[in-house]
């Protein structure tokens, strides 16, 4: 079974420009989330999908980052304008279904960005 | 809000020998899960363990066990006969139960290091 797909794995931009991330999740599954993980600390939720509606987005900064997942599948993060303090990992999960006991949410290897 | 605090910055441990991560969180809720995760230097979240928290009996896999207070709002991995291939980041994690937004809630993680 093919893991959560991301892409780039790096990315370097300067502030104020305009960058975007891109995930496939694992085929079939449900649910949609985008963290952002500074160095030094853990994940934090940025954004839930579930199919292509939006369940959670109270974190997003919403003047600056957007994220779709137009047809329930792939999933784009952006940010425009980007800003120094958003250089971090951003970490791409999907798992079958939210809510159910068993659930588990595999997550992809991240894209890490910089900005200078 | 939850939270979730590791108060352990890093730990050092000799390989074979056991080493236990603490983790403390602070909920309302009575319905949760509770998770720990490896992330080595890949940057890919690996499900370790999980704890739902209508379950008295505390979870175990492998080398690897949880002790799970609830009364006392804690939930601490131990990791016995450690291996070189233990060493990574560790982090705790919280997920509401319940219908809406599920997202996890992380810890700050524990760096782990395993001498040989």
């Amino acid at each position: 079974e093919a893991g959560v797909a991301q892409s780039p794995r790096y990315k370097i931009i300067e502030k104020r420009q305009s960058v975007a991330f891109w995930c496939n999740p694992i085929s079939g599954h449900a649910t949609l989330y985008w963290y952002q993980q500074i160095l030094g600390q853990g994940p934090k939720l940025l954004i839930q999908f579930q199919n292509n509606g939006v369940v959670d987005d109270s974190q997003l900064p919403k003047d600056r980052f957007s994220a779709e997942r137009l047809k329930g599948v792939d999933s784009t993060l952006k940010i425009q304008p980007a800003k120094l303090e958003d250089s971090a990992v951003y970490l791409c999960a999907s798992s079958l279904e939210s809510r159910a006991a068993n659930t588990e949410a595999f997550f992809g290897q991240g894209t890490r960005l910089t900005v200078v | 809000a939850q939270t979730v605090t590791q108060s352990q910055p890093e730990m050092s441990v000799q390989e074979a020998e056991t080493v236990t991560l603490s983790c403390t969180y602070d909920t309302s809720e009575s319905d949760y899960y509770l998770f720990w995760y490896k992330q080595p230097p890949s940057r890919q979240m690996i499900l370790v363990i999980r704890q739902e928290a209508y379950k008295q009996q505390n979870a175990t896999e492998n080398r690897f066990s949880v002790n799970f207070q609830k009364a006392a709002k804690s939930f601490s991995l131990k990791i016995s006969d450690s291996q070189l291939g233990d060493a990574a980041m560790y982090f705790c994690a919280y997920r509401p139960g319940g219908g809406g937004a599920d997202g996890l809630t992380f810890g700050k993680g524990t760096h782990l290091i395993i001498q040989p």
